[in-house]
C-alpha cells in the first residue's frame, strides 16, 4: 500500500532555532499533503493544506510566517518551524492521498516529535 | 463541516467483538463517513469509510443507519493491538478534501 514517510521522527531543538520537518510520498505522486499538529491528550489539529507548485493554505489561527510550508515536487513537502519556542513542542504528523488509489483514504506519516528547549 | 459525536472513551474484552458508535446528525449527502484509528505515538491509519452501504473489509465493518445519522464501527475480535483512538470523520468527496478530527474514543482492550 502507500506510505507516507516523515522524518525526522523526533528532534530536540534551542529555542530560537528553525526546525525542518520532510514529509514524503513513497510510492505515489501528492499534489496535496496535508500538515497536522497534536499536543499530548489531545485530538490532531489541522494546520495546512500543501499544495504543489503553489502556496500552502493555513487553517485560521496558524502562523504561517512561523510554519513555513514547502512542497517543491509531487513526492515531498516539507514544514519548517522558524524560531521554535517551547510551546511549539508537539507532535507533528503529515498526511497524503495517493490518487491512484481510492480518492477518500488519507495515508498518514508517523509523525515527528518536536521538543524545544 | 459537518459535526460528529463520539463516547471518549470503551473497554472491551480480548476475542470480543467491539462496537464504536458515531452521532452525525447533521451528515449531507455528499459527505461520506471516515474510519481512522491512532495507536499511541503513530500517526493514524485508515480503518474503513463509506457512504451509504454497510461495509467489509479485513479490518472491520461499518454500519450506517438507513437515514445515514449514525454509524458503528464493528471490530469482530478485539485484540490487544486493537487499543488505540478511534476517530469518526466526515469528509466531502474528492482527493482535495481535507480531513478535520474530533476527540475520537480510547478504546482500551483487556486480556
Amino acid at each position: 500500500g502507500a506510505v507516507v514517510s516523515q522524518h525526522p521522527s523526533r528532534v530536540i531543538c534551542k529555542s530560537g532555532t528553525s526546525v525542518k520537518i520532510e514529509c514524503r510520498s513513497l510510492d505515489f505522486q501528492a499534489t496535496t499533503m496535508f500538515w497536522y499538529r497534536q499536543f499530548p491528550k489531545q485530538s490532531l489539529m489541522l494546520m495546512a493544506t500543501s499544495n504543489e507548485g503553489s502556496k500552502a493554505t493555513y487553517e485560521q489561527g496558524v502562523e504561517k510566517d512561523k510554519f513555513l510550508i514547502n512542497h517543491a515536487s509531487l513526492t515531498l513537502s516539507t514544514l519548517t518551524v522558524t524560531s521554535a519556542h517551547p510551546e511549539d513542542s508537539s507532535f507533528y504528523i503529515c498526511s497524503a492521498r495517493d490518487p491512484g488509489a481510492s480518492n477518500e483514504k488519507l495515508f498518514f506519516g508517523s509523525g515527528t516529535q518536536l521538543s524545544v528547549l | 463541516d459537518a459535526k460528529t459525536t463520539q463516547p471518549n472513551s470503551m473497554e472491551s474484552n480480548e476475542e470480543e467483538p467491539v462496537h464504536l458508535p458515531c452521532n452525525h446528525s447533521t451528515i449531507s449527502g455528499t459527505d461520506y463517513i471516515h474510519w481512522y484509528r491512532q495507536l499511541p505515538s503513530q500517526g493514524p491509519e485508515y480503518v474503513i469509510h463509506g457512504l451509504t452501504s454497510n461495509v467489509n473489509n479485513r479490518m472491520a465493518s461499518l454500519a450506517i443507519a438507513e437515514d445515514r445519522k449514525s454509524s458503528t464501527l464493528i471490530l469482530h475480535r478485539a485484540t490487544l493491538r486493537d487499543a488505540a483512538v478511534y476517530y469518526c470523520i466526515l469528509s466531502k468527496a474528492g482527493g482535495y478534501n481535507k480531513l478535520i478530527f474530533g476527540a475520537g474514543t480510547r478504546l482500551a482492550v483487556h486480556p
